[in-house]
């Protein structure tokens, strides 16, 4: 059974659309995480949820919105799309803040 | 920042001999972790070290920690191909949110 899972796996799609993506995580974690790694490969957090709420947002634009229906879940959705979105996400959920991550597969978001 | 920085950027190996891998960082910090991240996919934890330990081993891997020099080293002996992947550090600080911070990444190639 996979334990943290992303949907989708590939994003297509325009500038100024709206896109979401969804992560889930069967492993029981208390915490979950969104990530961003540019074409660089450099990592950068964008959010954290413990026990569904809100405990990092990391200057991220607005446009970006967190959602966690519950402790399994966290979705990310993304308004007005921007050349500069395009990346690869992903999403991560761990027991507790400080112990190790468990990272899901990424979506990979191109934007036209 | 307290953002981690591996050296060297690349290192290129034949398969059989050890690789080392060295990460360093600004401030104090709780923990430092070491993930894998094959071409394509999420990353893979693989070892924790506290701020309060010096060295760490799991299976072919040798972690080791100087908290006065603010670095950490990764090793791993007798590698096979099968290790060429990026290999990244990452630290969370010692108060207020844990919020790790991922260095820029190794990227090993082992030949066979």
């Amino acid at each position: 059974d996979t334990a943290v899972s992303q949907t989708p796996k590939y994003l297509v799609t325009q500038m100024g659309n709206d896109k979401s993506i969804k992560c889930e995580q069967n492993l029981g974690h208390d915490t979950m995480y969104w990530y961003k790694q540019d074409s660089k490969k450099f990592l950068k957090i964008m959010f954290s949820y413990n026990n569904k709420e809100l405990i990092i947002n990391e200057t991220v634009p607005n446009r970006f919105s967190p959602k966690s229906p519950d402790k399994a879940h966290l979705n990310l959705h993304i308004n007005s799309l921007e050349l500069g979105d395009s990346a690869v996400y992903f999403c991560a959920s761990s027991q507790r803040e400080v112990d190790e991550q468990y990272f899901g597969p990424g979506t990979r978001l191109t934007v036209t | 920042s307290q953002q981690g920085e591996e050296d060297p950027q690349a290192l290129s190996i034949q398969e059989g001999e050890n690789a080392t891998m060295n990460c360093s960082y600004k401030t104090s910090i709780n923990n430092l972790q070491w993930y894998r991240q094959n071409s394509g996919r999420g990353l893979v934890h693989l070892i924790l070290i506290r701020s309060n330990e010096r060295e760490k081993h799991s299976g072919r891997l040798r972690v080791t920690l100087d908290t006065s020099k603010k670095s950490s080293s990764l090793l791993i002996t007798a590698s096979r191909a099968a290790d060429t992947a990026s290999y990244f550090c990452a630290t969370a600080g010692t108060s207020g949110t844990y919020k790790y911070i991922f260095g820029t990444g190794t990227r090993l190639k082992v030949l066979a």
